[in-house]
């Protein structure tokens, strides 16, 4: 399954929203979908998985929706420290696939 | 404090071998599945592969078929991923990741290890 994301780059303030998009190239079974955070030099956080629920310790401003092909991640009031890369990724069957990444910039 | 710490990484020539490890810390290793994922220097993610508690089943990605083999030690809490034939593309940060569901691969990765870098350079 093919994940593309969008946009590649998003510009934003801290206190604005924001909204980044995944889309497959067919229906993840079962809405296996989940969105991981990367910052500089460090590894990835998983955020959401199941498309929806929030990993432990995520706070409540991460969000996750969408189903079949279509899926949205969004962050309600940005923080400084949720500027990073955003990757998608599909487990619903291997290969396991991540999208290419949205960049959430200042 | 659930920890993974790889090891192994260097540069080496194309078509050589080399052995990547990763012990882990702070929850029962035996009881999951487990895997590497890598990432090429200012790129995305790819996963390469899982292994289950057990080591009964292992995969992997089609980009390493047939070259590279996923293990583990339960004894030792260690991860590892033996790399022949090595080629330039898979010049990359290996990370090592738990699989969030339990010892069968569910290919959800809830932590992660912190990467060592395998760089494939005549």
């Amino acid at each position: 399954i093919v994940l593309t994301q969008s946009p590649a780059t998003l510009s934003l303030s801290p206190g604005e929203r924001a909204t980044l998009s995944c889309r497959a190239s067919q229906s993840v079974s079962s809405n296996y979908l989940a969105w991981c955070q990367q910052k500089p030099g460090q590894a990835p956080r998983l955020l959401i998985y199941g498309a929806s629920r929030r990993a432990t310790g995520i706070p409540d401003r991460f969000s996750g929706s969408g189903s079949g092909t279509d899926f949205t991640l969004t962050i309600s009031r940005l923080e400084p420290e949720d500027f990073a890369v955003y990757y998608c990724q599909q487990y619903g069957g291997p290969p396991y696939t991540f999208g290419q990444g949205t960049k959430l910039e200042i | 404090e659930v920890q993974l710490v790889e090891s192994g990484g260097t540069v080496v020539q194309p078509g050589r071998s080399l052995r990547l490890s990763c012990v882990v810390s702070g929850f029962s290793f035996d009881d999951y599945a487990m895997h590497w994922v890598r990432q090429a220097p200012g790129k995305g993610l790819e996963w390469v592969s899982s292994i289950t508690w057990n080591s009964y089943s292992r995969r992997y990605a089609g980009s390493v078929e047939g070259r590279f083999t996923i293990s583990r030690d339960n004894a030792k809490n260690s991860l590892f991923l033996q790399m022949d034939s090595l080629r330039p593309e898979d010049t990359a940060f290996y990370y090592c990741a738990k699989d969030m569901r339990g010892g069968y691969d569910y290919g959800l990765f809830d932590f992660w290890g912190q990467g060592t870098l395998v760089s494939v350079s005549s």
